[in-house]
């Protein structure tokens, strides 16, 4: 079936440092990959997404590239502020398919 | 205002005492669905409906009912809670196979 496993957290990080965070996935076929944040309090958002092989999906400073070679969607961001702190998902659709398979989530804190 | 709206934001009931969990959605949607998230577990899918009058498992659907009666509205049922129902519940919604799912703000619930 398909999965998605994200690296697990928490991960803390000062303002301005390199953020990186690891997802790959299992799927069938060519599924789209979907990264989701939460703020605290919040429902979830979407962030960035991408539908095929070597798309970059971008937003807000962050970016990842759907790489089929290595089955990933690694998020990064360049510079993190402490707005960024929230609980990351990687997702995947597969093709034709309505349900989307959330990872466990990352939470990332930012200090000033 | 694009939204999905949940209600009650926060419950804390007893073994065995039905409630209910309202959603609704303002954007026309076909696609709805009920996730739980819990620590380390991410978001687990409970419930989904294609359309009115259509609804099929998640992942997780044991002790629980869904009904979708209209287009914009997506009750989730627990009959007879249990402390295991204890979880934060969100609902979602999307055109179909877009992948972008629209998160009300969470339902917090505790079962005693």
């Amino acid at each position: 079936g398909n999965s998605v496993t994200q690296m697990e957290g928490p991960v803390t990080l000062s303002e301005e440092a390199f953020l990186t965070i690891n997802c790959t996935y299992t799927a069938t076929g060519y599924p789209s990959l979907f990264w989701y944040v939460q703020y605290p309090g919040e429902g979830l958002q979407l962030l960035l997404k991408a539908t095929k092989a070597d798309d970059k999906g971008s937003n807000k400073g962050f970016e990842a590239t759907y790489r089929k070679e290595t089955t990933s969607f690694h998020l990064e961001k360049g510079s993190v502020q402490v707005s960024d702190s929230a609980v990351y998902f990687c997702a995947l659709s597969a093709f034709n398919d309505y349900k989307l398979s959330f990872g466990a989530g990352t939470t990332v804190t930012v200090r000033a | 205002e694009a939204q999905v709206t949940q209600n009650p934001r926060y419950l804390i009931t007893v073994t065995g005492k039905k409630l209910t969990v309202t959603c609704s959605q303002n954007m026309n949607h076909e696609y709805m669905s009920w996730y739980r998230q819990d620590p380390g577990l991410g978001l687990r899918q409970i419930y989904y409906s294609m359309n009115v009058e259509v609804t099929d498992k998640g992942d997780v659907p044991e002790g629980y009912k869904v009904s979708r009666k209209e287009k914009r509205n997506f009750p989730l049922i627990l009959e007879s809670p249990s402390p295991n129902q204890t979880s934060l519940y969100f609902c979602a919604s999307s055109f179909p196979q877009t992948g972008e799912l629209f998160f009300g703000e969470g339902s917090r619930l505790t079962v005693l």
